[in-house]
């Protein structure tokens, strides 16, 4: 149990369009997802927290007009990248945590990666 | 000064070998701690889970946590091919406010 799936697992685009990445709690419902960035060899940033139904709280320097969040269900939610840019390319990683589960445990997918043009 | 430091490595060992990586912090509010493990191109997934000082062991792995010191463990007893992956110590104070935050990862290879 506890299975995170993200879509796609990799993209490719050119610079100025839009990617929307997938995230979705396959077997539970997820009260709270997570989107981290992971460039290579470094650790994963956290750039956002989501709660089912409510709007999404950033970290600082991350820029919410840039990448969107909706976590429209508890099984749900979404990243798109607005006006995407090389630097923007990235490995990007989502989590959920687990209704009734303790507040630090995260199931994480598999992760996307996008490289923008 | 990162909150927490983990060297990069890489290291390299040969099979059966038993394997130390280590994590320091700087929070002393940190009380849970947490090592994943994530091979390439994929998302990191929980190894063991640590509630504030001490031991903890699962199979071939031993979780150690020092908090007066701020550095914690994870040894591997009888290594395999199949542990090459890079391994991340993450912490969290705990509270539901709270975030994890993750070491850099240390890349590991097990030769045959």
């Amino acid at each position: 149990g506890a299975v995170v799936s993200q879509h796609p697992s990799r993209v490719i685009c050119k610079s100025g369009t839009s990617v929307k990445i997938e995230c979705r709690s396959l077997d539970f419902q997820a009260t709270t997802m997570f989107w981290y960035r992971q460039f290579p060899k470094q650790s994963l940033m956290l750039m956002a927290t989501s709660n089912e139904g409510s709007k999404a709280t950033y970290e600082q320097g991350v820029e919410k007009d840039k990448f969107l969040i909706n976590h429209a269900s508890l099984t749900l939610s979404t990243l798109t990248v607005t006006s995407a840019h090389p630097e923007d390319s990235s490995f990007y990683i989502c989590s959920a945590r687990r209704r009734g589960d303790r507040y630090n445990e995260q199931f994480f997918g598999p992760g996307t990666r996008l490289t923008v043009l | 000064q990162k909150e927490v430091e983990q060297d990069p490595g890489p290291l390299s060992v040969p099979e059966g070998a038993i394997v130390s990586l280590n994590c320091t912090y700087s929070n002393s509010a940190f009380q849970y701690f947490m090592w994943y493990r994530q091979y390439s191109r994929k998302g990191p997934e929980l190894l063991m889970y640590t509630y504030s000082s001490g031991n903890k062991e699962d199979g071939r792995f031993t979780a150690q946590v020092d908090k007066s010191s701020k550095y914690i463990s994870l040894f591997i007893r009888d290594s395999q091919p199949s542990d090459s992956a890079t391994y991340l110590c993450a912490m969290s104070a705990g509270s539901s406010a709270s975030k994890i935050i993750f070491g850099s990862g240390t890349r590991l290879s097990i030769r045959p």
